[in-house]
């Protein structure tokens, strides 16, 4: 059964572009959750959707944003690139219907900001 | 209120060793606890999770302990081999949130 998939692995823009990160989750998995990894920060909570909707976000600028399409997999954008937006952005997938949903991740996109 | 703390920063154990991980929570309201797994320049890998009405938990070399008293729960890594040298992340849970926070990581060496 093929995991988490990402795309691309890295990335590299300057201060000021756009970037749109993709994530497959695990097939039969319909929650799609988003997580930054900068740094000295440790793992930061970014978004989570469900069945299409956005059910949580983290405290992050406006943004950043996403979606989930009809068939679960999900895109993250982020505007106006920050230097500190410099990060890898880690996407994670759970089950339907689990009164407790492990989160499974991804190896996630290396963002750089020049 | 939502912080996990995380204790050590760093950890270096002899092969065969037991390496001991700590975390601690102030939000009672937590009611998921996972353990991951990160190799460099790979995503994290759950290793191991535990609900708050269960004292232990034990899968293979790897078990959490859990006090719902203090507020605490660790991960042990029994016969530590040099294949478990990573960075561990401990974790914690709102079930209707289901957003993961989490601890600040620990690096654990293990050498021959």
């Amino acid at each position: 059964e093929a995991g988490v998939t990402q795309s691309p692995t890295h990335l590299i823009k300057t201060r000021g572009q756009q970037v749109t990160l993709r994530c497959s989750p695990i097939s039969g998995h319909t929650s799609v959750y988003w997580y930054q990894q900068a740094l000295g920060l440790g793992l930061q909570f970014l978004l989570w959707y469900d069945e299409g909707e956005e059910r949580n976000r983290g405290n992050f600028p406006p943004r950043f944003s996403g979606r989930q399409f009809p068939n679960y997999s999900s895109e993250l954008n982020v505007n106006a690139l920050e230097l500190e937006d410099s990060a890898l952005y880690l996407c994670a997938s759970s089950g339907l219907g689990q009164k407790r949903k492990p989160q499974h991740f991804g190896d996630g996109t290396r963002l750089s900001i020049l | 209120q939502q912080q996990v703390k995380q204790s050590p920063q760093s950890l270096i154990v002899q092969k065969g060793g037991i390496s001991i991980i700590n975390c601690a929570y102030e939000n009672t309201a937590f009611d998921y606890f996972p353990w991951y797994q990160q190799f460099p320049g790979k995503g994290p890998a759950l290793l191991i999770a535990i609900r708050p009405d269960v004292s232990e938990k034990k899968e293979g070399r790897f078990t959490i302990s859990f006090n719902k008293s203090a507020k605490q729960f660790s991960l042990h890594i029994m016969d530590s081999q040099p294949g478990d040298s990573a960075t561990y992340f401990c974790a914690a849970s709102i079930g209707n949130t289901d957003k993961l926070i989490f601890g600040t990581g620990t690096r654990l060496q293990v050498f021959p």
